[in-house]
């Protein structure tokens, strides 16, 4: 989890609301993946990021290699976005992701 | 396309008893890793591998896990005199070989107690 960082480590939305979630990185990630995990455990795949952004309905992702971040923006915050989201980078040795320990997503009626 | 599948879903063992997880990947994924998720973390990886040969096993507790893939398909991860710290859910991945997007796919998991 160090070598990953994820903020915030909760986080509680209104229905139809709007939030971001971020990952600070200490190791020299090239590429950057985000899921979601549900209630029940399985791990969907939301984005995969070389430097640069990328946008998938209501959410929106972005990587900046050079200040080591990424970010996702959620738009218009849906019952079914609850879960733990997680990003996870890739360094220059390639293949292995290393991730957050997550942040955990409710959103409310 | 069918997903990665994993077997059994749900696991639970005393101390000393041992355990084999098995996992089928997407068809003509090439790279299969297998991660350890212990509650409230995230995974961590603990074996990967490219067709039949590890590539990377340098996080698996060599003493009590293996973890094998013969024909570079499907995979089994065992752990010999299971620890009440060895309590997680174990997922396994895989990947294609795609230079420009190397996602990774992964299964539902085993939720494995340790009692």
């Amino acid at each position: 989890g160090d070598k990953v960082k994820q903020s915030p480590s909760a986080l509680s939305l209104q229905e139809g609301t709007n939030s971001a979630l971020r990952c600070n990185f200490s190791i020299a990630a090239t590429t950057v993946q985000w899921f979601l995990q549900n209630p029940r455990g399985s791990l969907m795949n939301l984005f995969y990021l070389v430097p640069g952004t990328k946008e998938n309905g209501r959410l929106k992702s972005a990587f900046d290699s050079k200040e080591s971040y990424s970010t996702l923006h959620i738009r218009d915050a849906q019952l079914e976005d609850s879960g733990t989201y997680f990003c996870a980078a890739e360094d220059s040795a390639g293949n292995k992701l290393t991730f957050g320990i997550g942040t955990r997503v409710l959103v409310r009626p | 396309e069918a997903g990665v599948t994993q077997s059994p879903r749900y696991a639970v063992l005393q101390e000393g008893q041992a355990v084999s997880f098995w996992c089928d990947p997407i068809s003509g994924h090439d790279t299969l890793y297998w991660y350890q998720q212990p509650r409230d973390q995230g995974p961590q990886l603990l074996v990967y591998f490219r067709d039949e040969a590890v590539i990377d096993n340098s996080q698996l507790p060599s003493d009590r896990f293996s973890a094998v893939r013969p024909k570079g398909t499907n995979s089994t991860l065992k752990i010999q005199s299971a620890k009440q710290g060895d309590t997680a859910t174990y997922l396994c991945a895989s990947s294609p070989r795609d230079y420009n997007q190397d996602t990774q796919y992964f299964g539902p998991g085993t939720r494995l107690l340790v009692l």
